[in-house]
């Protein structure tokens, strides 16, 4: 199947600071990538859409000044958790489809934990 | 907005037995698609399985079936012959035609030896 690939895998960041997560497809072209939130021992929580070349569509709830997304390119899109803060610290997945849409199931990064201190 | 409801926070199975996790969704589309997705330990979401809306006939891999009734808007999931690597979260899941893809909340599912 199609490789997306996230990095980092793991960071802790202090209170404050801004941290950036990338998520690549690496042998497909991805014009809408997702970005999840999951929780321990919970589901994964849709926070935004990332389209190519245009503003991401966040969910209801999702603090979009907080949560910067960059879908700059159809093989990278990045989330940017600005002035973190240790309710911050969660596990977050993207996923992408292929451009070609001949797939229909999203592939999913390796995800990031983040843990703000 | 579409919903997806796995009621069985866990499950248990014995090795080598058959255990069907269970899924209802709701959603007014006529053109979706319905997924199982795996999550191990390692966190990485793995595809188990995938049933497109509009075909009429149950999906199958090797050992993972569905039963896919759309009029009760219910896809389960069959896993015969468990195996103790088959323990792990499995979450289902519905992707509409505007492609974002909604998650149940899981079930917890453990492989007795």
């Amino acid at each position: 199947g199609a490789v997306v690939s996230q990095h980092p895998s793991r960071v802790i960041c202090k209170s404050g600071t801004s941290v950036k997560i990338e998520c690549r497809s690496l042998d497909f072209q991805a014009t809408t990538m997702f970005w999840y939130r999951q929780f321990p021992k919970q589901s994964l929580m849709l926070m935004a859409t990332s389209n190519e070349g245009s503003k991401a569509t966040y969910e209801q709830g999702v603090e979009k000044d907080k949560f910067l997304i960059n879908h700059a390119s159809l093989t990278l899109s990045t989330l940017t958790v600005t002035s973190a803060h240790p309710e911050d610290s969660s596990f977050y997945i993207c996923s992408a489809r292929d451009i070609q849409g001949l797939n229909t199931e999203a592939f999913f990064g390796q995800g990031t934990r983040l843990t703000v201190v | 907005a579409q919903t997806v409801t796995q009621s069985q926070p866990e499950m248990s199975v014995q090795e080598a037995e058959t255990v069907t996790l269970s899924c209802t969704y709701d959603t007014s589309e006529s053109d979706y698609y319905l997924f199982w997705y795996k999550q191990p330990p390692s966190r990485q979401m793995i595809l188990v399985i995938r049933q497109e809306a509009y075909k009429q006939q149950n999906a199958t891999e090797n050992r993972f079936s569905v039963n896919f009734q759309k009029a009760a808007k219910s896809f389960s999931l069959k896993i015969s012959d468990s195996q103790l690597g088959d323990a792990a979260m499995y979450f289902c899941a519905y992707r509409s035609a505007t492609n974002d893809m909604r998650f149940g909340a899981g079930t917890r599912l453990t492989v007795k030896p």
